[in-house]
């Protein structure tokens, strides 16, 4: 099993619809969780924490789910510019809570 | 504030040759990372340093790799001989709390 799973998409969708981004992780005793984004040919930057209690920023929510040991993004009233690739990220829990485990990436494409 | 830097951000070179990437991290960061992306295999990473000690260098793919890092304001990574499967995008990342980030990366073609 991998240890960070994603769909790869694309999630093709049109402006203004909502759309969301499910992620497994294999490591059950992982202990933070991202969501990054990455342009085409550009460098992946954070998006955000995804915290256990969910979290919102602006039009983005992150949820995790402990138990079922996945990770969701919201992304209300998509735009454009949302178009990218998201990975979802994982820290390795006992290799030093820094070193992190990055997936494949859903594709994302907003069409006007 | 200046970002991670790295150089060259493109590099092509044929099977055989040395090659020699270069990342200067954010001030004052003490984690450096260095990770490679393909469309098969998405971003790995393959050695990371602490306060300029390498900690775990177990994604290094062979001997052929070799990072240092001489001070906390620069690190290279080394692969030599290159080999046409080297070709990637390498990206090396600093952090000093949770969030890493990333330069601008390496664009390698080894032909």
């Amino acid at each position: 099993r991998k240890e960070v799973e994603q769909d790869p998409g694309p999630f093709n969708v049109p402006e203004g619809a909502t759309v969301a981004f499910n992620c497994t992780y294999s490591n059950s005793a992982s202990q933070s969780f991202f969501w990054y984004r990455q342009d085409c040919r550009k460098e992946p930057k954070l998006l955000m924490s995804v915290y256990s209690s969910g979290n919102e920023d602006g039009r983005f929510t992150a949820q995790l789910n402990r138990a079922s040991q996945y990770i969701s993004l919201l992304i209300r009233d998509s735009k454009l510019s949302d178009s990218a690739t998201y990975l979802c990220v994982v820290n390795n829990p006992g290799a030093g809570s820094y070193q992190l485990t990055f997936g494949k990436g859903t594709k994302l494409s907003v069409i006007p | 504030d200046a970002g991670v830097i790295q150089s060259p951000r493109h590099e092509v070179t044929e099977m055989g040759q040395e090659v020699t990437l270069r990342c200067k991290p954010i001030s004052g960061h003490d984690y450096l990372f260095w990770y490679r992306q393909t469309m098969m295999r998405g971003l790995e990473l393959l050695i990371y340093f602490n306060n300029n000690v390498p900690i775990d260098d177990s994604g290094m793919p062979e001997d052929r790799f070799s990072a240092k890092m001489p001070n906390a304001s620069f690190s290279t990574l080394k692969i030599q001989p290159s080999e046409p499967r080297d070709s990637a995008v390498y990206f090396c990342a600093s952090s000093l709390n949770n969030e890493q980030f990333f330069g601008p990366g390496t664009r390698l073609t080894v032909l």
